[in-house]
């Protein structure tokens, strides 16, 4: 299946400044979920925002979801070093019902400096 | 509270062995069931979703194989492997009829 992309791929902040990660998709959704991947761990689910929807916040998490440009954006507000890790968005732009397993990018890595 | 198990947490394995890779959870009925593979660097590949024992549903071709033989165990599973088989494979489960999916720990397997 084809995958949505990240933008940055890679990205490098100091401690306490907000990080912003954006993801593109192709086709129409229902919904779009951010989760985020520690080194070597399993995928966390962080956030799902529905087509409907044009923002949502969780805590120090805020996305935003433009479904007319197939894009969504992903801010983390006063990064703390424990918010390194991969982010990735996923939709279920391929798959029905939301049984048939969701399409996934290829990630933003999140560094954040001391 | 639900958990999902995974194991073994690595693996080694030469080219041409048998594969069998095991996710179980714990904490819930009748979950839909996912094997992903994530290459190093890359975002993940859904290689097989179950909805049910017995029934397995597979997106990409290859050597691999799925198998569910209880309603809470996900099995991968391979005759032969090959080095493009290596990478890092997690397990995840999600409600029926619902979008956001629980992960396993993962498996890091290496062909060599």
């Amino acid at each position: 299946s084809q995958q949505g992309e990240e933008d940055p791929q890679a990205l490098s902040i100091q401690e306490g400044e907000n990080a912003t990660m954006n993801c593109s998709y192709k086709t129409s959704i229902n919904n779009l979920q951010w989760y985020r991947q520690n080194s070597g761990r399993g995928l966390v689910h962080l956030i799902l925002i529905r087509s409907n929807e044009r923002e949502k916040h969780s805590g120090r998490l805020r996305v935003t979801l433009d479904t007319s440009k197939k894009s969504s954006s992903l801010l983390i507000t006063a990064s703390r070093a424990a918010d390194t890790a991969s982010y990735f968005c996923a939709t279920d732009e391929y798959s029905g019902g939301g049984a048939d397993g969701l399409t996934f990018g290829k990630g933003t890595h999140l560094i954040i400096q001391p | 509270s639900q958990t999902i198990h995974q194991w073994p947490a690595t693996l080694v394995q030469p080219v041409g062995s048998p594969l069998s890779l095991e996710c179980t959870v714990e904490g819930t009925s009748n979950p839909n069931l996912y094997w992903y593979r994530q290459a190093a660097g890359r975002g993940l590949q859904l290689l097989f979703y179950s909805v049910g024992i017995g029934q397995i549903s597979s997106e990409v071709p290859q050597n691999l194989s799925a198998s569910r033989p209880q309603d809470r165990q996900f099995i991968l599973s391979s005759k032969k492997l090959l080095l493009s088989d290596s990478g890092f494979y997690l397990c995840a489960w999600s409600w029926a009829r619902s979008y956001e999916q629980y992960f396993g720990p993962g498996t890091r397997l290496t062909v060599t």
